[in-house]
């Protein structure tokens, strides 16, 4: 049973794409949710918590869908920069983040 | 963002050996949590640590797993006898209030031969 799954990648785009990413979670009583953003032998760096009501950083928006169980993290006008590994995370009832495998994007110009 | 500082940024020990890896906040936090990253894998909780007690460990987190933290700022993860299989990145993270945001340090590269 896998607790947080996440789209395959690789995903390849030009600069100034549109592109989004799904992430589905399997327990109905998960709390809390996140984008992290993990470039290469890096940490992961929280890019943006997922509210229920959505929200948007900049070119960056996150929305979550309980009855659905999936979150997903829409980048608007992809740069070279945002080249890297997408984490969704999810907390539980618990204390632990439950990390996805991630997505990789590429961004190329 | 929460200032995170971990030590050593690469450990090479042979099987068997004890390793101590050191995860320093910049502030004062209450939860702290230790994750590992084996190479091309998910990252994974391994135990989390409040008001200096584990609140929540894993099933990763067996008897050659320890955490403290000494010196009331310091907090590690002891590895008694590593395996090869503990080669991973080792990072610490805090969390911040009641958002339960977490926010991970540069971690520790542990390889063992």
């Amino acid at each position: 049973r896998k607790e947080v799954e996440q789209d395959p990648g690789p995903f390849n785009v030009p600069e100034g794409a549109t592109v989004a990413f799904n992430c589905t979670y399997s327990n109905s009583a998960s709390q809390s949710f996140f984008w992290y953003r993990q470039d290469c032998r890096k940490e992961p760096k929280l890019l943006m918590s997922v509210y229920s009501s959505g929200n948007e950083d900049g070119r960056f928006t996150a929305q979550l869908n309980r009855a659905s169980q999936y979150i997903s993290l829409l980048i608007r006008d992809s740069k070279l920069s945002d080249s890297a590994t997408y984490l969704c995370a999810v907390k539980q009832a618990g204390t632990a983040l439950i990390f996805g495998k991630g997505t990789t994007l590429s961004v190329s110009s | 963002e929460p200032e995170v500082t971990q030590t050593p940024s690469h450990q090479v020990t042979q099987m068997g050996q004890e390793v101590i890896l050191r995860c320093v906040p910049i502030s004062n936090h209450l939860y702290f949590y230790w994750y590992r990253q084996i190479l091309g894998q998910k990252v994974e909780f391994l135990v989390s640590f409040y008001n200096n007690e584990i609140s929540e460990k894993s099933e990763i987190f067996d008897d050659q797993f320890s955490v403290e933290r000494p010196d009331g700022s310091n907090f590690t993860l002891k590895i008694r006898s590593t395996k090869l299989e503990d080669s991973a990145m080792y990072f610490c993270a805090i969390q911040t209030g009641s958002s339960y945001e977490q926010y991970f340090g540069p971690g520790t590269r542990l390889t063992v031969t």
